[in-house]
Parts: C-alpha cells; sequence; structure tokens
C-alpha cells in the first residue's frame, strides 16, 4: 500500500491556466508538508498543515493555495501558472512529535508549463 | 537561519569502494540532521538522522554517519559501495523534530560503476 501517493504523476499545461495536485496519505499522519524541487533538485518547503491548520507558509507567491479538507490530504491549487512553476512538485507526511518522527514522500508529481 | 552545503554535485566511486558524501551545516542553535536518498523518479526516503545522543548514527542500508560539531560535518559514508547504491543523496538540517521544516542542501547524486 502507498503510503504517501500524490496525483497526477506528470503535469503538462499552458501558462496562464490553473491546476490542481492532489495529495493523500494513510499513515495517520497529523501534519502534512508541500515541497517544491526545482531543475536543478534544489529542494524547497512551501507549506505544513498540521490538523488542517496552516502552520508553515514559506513566502509562496499566493497563485498557490493548498487545501486540507482533512487531516489525511493536502492538495495544492495553482492559479495563473508561469513558466517558473516548473518543478517536481513533493507532497510528504509526518506524525510530529514523535520520538522516531522523519518524513514519508510521495513520488513527485513533476509539473511542465509551456 | 539554517543552511546545509554538500561538496560535489556528483561523486564516482567503483562497486566495492567506500562512499564518502561530504555536508556541512550552519546552525545558530543545536542542529538535527538528516541524509535523505532519492532513487529516479520517486520521492526522499530517510536513510539516518541525528537528533541527540551519539555522534555516529547507523542508518538503512549500510550507509552510516557523524555528527562533528567542531566541524560542523555531517558526511555520510558507506565501506563498500553497491550498484543499487546509485542515487541523489541529500543531507537536511532542521531546528527541531516538530512541524519539521527541513532545509536540504542541493544533492550529491552517486555514481557507482561495477
Amino acid at each position: 500500500d502507498t503510503a504517501v501517493s500524490q496525483t497526477p504523476k506528470y503535469l503538462v499545461t499552458q501558462m496562464g491556466n490553473d491546476k490542481s495536485i492532489k495529495c493523500e496519505q494513510n499513515l495517520g499522519h497529523d501534519t502534512m508538508y508541500w515541497y517544491k524541487q526545482d531543475s536543478k533538485k534544489f529542494l524547497k518547503i512551501m507549506f505544513s498543515y498540521n490538523n488542517k491548520e496552516l502552520i508553515i507558509n514559506e513566502t509562496v507567491p499566493n497563485r498557490f493555495s493548498p487545501k486540507s479538507p482533512d487531516k489525511a490530504h493536502l492538495n495544492l491549487h495553482i492559479n495563473s501558472l508561469e513558466l517558473g512553476d516548473s518543478a517536481v512538485y513533493f507532497c510528504a507526511s509526518s506524525q510530529a512529535g514523535t520520538r522516531d518522527e522523519k518524513l514519508f514522500f510521495g513520488s513527485g508529481t513533476q509539473l511542465s508549463v509551456l | 537561519a539554517q543552511s546545509v552545503t554538500q561538496l560535489g554535485s556528483h561523486v564516482s566511486v567503483s562497486e566495492g569502494a567506500l562512499v564518502l558524501l561530504r555536508c556541512n551545516y550552519s546552525s545558530s542553535v543545536p542542529p538535527y540532521l538528516f541524509w535523505y536518498v532519492q532513487y529516479p523518479n520517486q520521492g526522499l526516503q530517510l536513510l539516518l538522522k541525528y537528533t541527540t545522543g551519539a555522534t555516529l548514527v547507523k542508518g538503512i542500508n549500510g550507509f552510516e554517519a557523524e555528527f562533528k560539531k567542531s566541524e560542523t560535518s555531517f558526511h555520510l559514508t558507506k565501506p563498500s559501495a553497491h550498484m543499487s547504491d546509485a542515487a541523489e543523496y541529500f543531507c537536511a538540517v532542521s531546528k527541531n523534530t516538530g512541524f519539521q521544516k527541513l532545509v536540504f542542501g542541493t544533492g550529491t547524486r552517486l555514481l557507482v560503476s561495477p
């Protein structure tokens, strides 16, 4: 069973469009994250939600809007896509405050904006 | 602010040779340090982490890392490389274990030749 799953795996779209990436975790974790990995493999946190509440927002443009309908889901909606948004987006989850806390990552969504 | 520097974007070794991937960190508070591995088209997986206690940390797949405060380093080693170790390796630092705001290095690609 996949622990953190995100869809779609590949997303190709035109500039100016609006798109969403979905993420679900079946680990029972209370914290979920979105990371962006650019073409140089640099990985940076974008958002973090704990129990459906936003706790980390790393100066991401407000065209990016995360939505957490419940603890197991954290979706990422992107408005007015730009060329610079092309990257691989990773969802992750963890159980905050546990002794053996670690991040579990999804397999990524490769977004290509043309 | 915290940061991580990984020396060498690519490291090439022969199968059976020692693997050494370098990571230096900067942190204003005692750091928590991590090594993650990313196989092609997959998300990141935790190899090992240091929080407190023993400075030599053993992880999965025969990897280990040593926290050296005096050198602000957390280098990753494996005595004998295997072909399956070929992947991208990321060092990361965070301030605490809650709501992990990991700051990643730029990654080191490990190439293993027969």
